[in-house]
């Protein structure tokens, strides 16, 4: 069956630490892959996309890896601040059904 | 702020009840998506409405049904509710061809409990 997952547990780092945030996908054949973030009652917020032929995207403090090879994709988090403490969900598009299909989340929390 | 609008914000409604929830898209876009956010769960996709038509849909149940208008706002429906419906519907909006390519611009989001 297909899957789109994330950590479910909460991702817990030190203020000014690098946050690693892993997605895996089984049976996706992605064109893309984005990220967003999501507060608490709030709408996720779009942060990055990267396209399967992209190894690795970045944009300011945030940088995102695509491995077609291992179905995975990294974010990272550099310099992290209590701000960026939220919920970040990955998603992709899948080449056959052609709407964005979102992973469950990993909460992060960065603690001063 | 993403220009998206829903509305109402929060409701609470009984089982066997329907409810309408509304959409209005960022100027310009003409694709709308929708989906349901359990708690602790990410969003899944329930349709996608561009230029008017139904243009895919998720695993969700016929008494799931939309529309949207020539001005590009939606509305979601749902017949006979169940206790399972409650959660956070999200509608976005992005201007894209059938398939969809880019990023895509959330509400807040309509918090529905079903009692």
């Amino acid at each position: 069956s297909q899957k789109i997952e994330q950590n479910s547990e909460a991702l817990n780092i030190q203020e000014g630490k690098t946050a690693t945030l892993t997605c895996n996908y089984t049976n996706y054949s992605p064109a893309y892959l984005q990220w967003y973030r999501q507060d608490p009652g709030r709408g996720p917020v779009f942060l990055l996309l990267i396209r399967e032929n992209e190894k690795e995207k970045r944009k300011e403090r945030l940088k995102v890896t695509f491995d077609t090879t291992l179905k995975q994709s990294l974010f990272h988090i550099t310099a992290s601040q209590p701000a960026d403490s939220a919920t970040y969900l990955c998603a992709l598009v899948d080449t056959g059904f052609q709407k964005l299909v979102f992973g469950t989340g990993t909460r992060l929390l960065v603690s001063p | 702020e993403t220009g998206v609008t829903q509305s109402p914000t929060h409701l609470i409604k009984t089982r066997g009840q329907q409810v309408t929830l509304r959409c209005s898209s960022q100027s310009g876009h003409n694709t709308v998506s929708w989906y349901q956010q359990a708690l602790g769960q990410g969003p899944q996709f329930i349709f996608q409405y561009y230029r008017e038509e139904e243009n895919g849909r998720g695993n969700f149940p016929p008494r799931f049904s939309g529309l949207q208008f020539p001005n590009y706002s939606s509305e979601l429906n749902v017949n006979a509710l169940e206790l399972d419906d409650s959660a956070l519907y999200l509608c976005a909006s992005s201007l894209e061809g059938p398939s969809n390519t880019g990023e895509l611009f959330f509400g807040e989001g309509s918090r529905l409990t079903v009692l």
